[in-house]
């Protein structure tokens, strides 16, 4: 069965640096999510990205945040000046069609020290 | 806003015995539902769906989940579970009109013993 994959699955990074994750959606996925999930909290939508451009976004995904389809499967996650308060688990998820069920990779954990 | 609130954080059972996982949300619009499971160290993984049509809706692993629009609930049950089932479990729901965000609920924590 295809699968949404996510490298690295832990990355540790110094507060204040750029990272960048990972994420490859399902072939013929058309929606690409992120969402994050702090330590013993909820998992919490960041945002959505359809044909090219981004079609939601929670509070959460400031001006630190941009996300991009930089070929036909990576999609990416940037936070340009991390801070200690980014550490979580970072999920991908993609959709074949707007309200489709969201399938998830196994995540990112970043760490900040 | 849309909310979902999972009334137990945790549920201890023994082996073979049935379970219920309590989901209600909140929501002004019609909405789709929805039951991830999330075993340790790994992703969501989706047990079951409610787009339309029946209330009951049967998933992956044996569990079933009945939408119930007056009540707003949307529980989870199994009606013999395994030590393999022990992973928490997330309802979620996403606006049907206009958002494609998943909300999600705390987790209940299913903790099966033998």
């Amino acid at each position: 069965e295809p699968e949404v994959t996510q490298t690295p699955s832990h990355q540790v990074t110094q507060m204040g640096q750029e990272v960048i994750l990972r994420c490859v959606p399902i072939s013929n996925h058309l929606y690409f999510y992120w969402y994050r999930q702090i330590l013993g909290q909820k998992v919490e939508f960041l945002v959505s990205f359809y044909n090219n451009e981004i079609s939601e976004k929670s509070e959460i995904f400031d001006d630190q945040f941009s996300v991009e389809r930089p070929d036909g499967s990576n999609f990416t996650l940037k936070i340009r000046s991390t801070k200690l308060e980014d550490s979580a688990m970072y999920f991908c998820a993609s959709s074949e069609d707007r309200h489709q069920p969201q399938h998830f990779g196994d995540g990112t954990r970043l760490s900040i020290l | 806003a849309q909310s979902v609130t999972q009334l137990d954080s945790q549920v201890p059972v023994f082996e073979e015995a049935p379970v219920e996982l309590r989901c209600n949300y909140s929501s002004s619009v019609s909405v789709y539902l929805f039951w991830y499971v999330q075993y340790p160290n790994q992703g969501l993984q989706l047990l079951l769906k409610y787009l339309s049509g029946s209330t009951l809706v049967k998933g992956i692993n044996g569990f079933e989940a009945e939408f119930n629009k007056s009540q707003t609930s949307f529980h989870l049950r199994k009606p013999s579970v395994h030590i393999s089932d022990t992973a928490e479990y997330f309802c979620a729901v996403t606006d049907n009109q206009a958002g494609t965000a998943l909300i999600f609920g705390k987790g209940t924590t299913l903790s099966v013993s033998s």
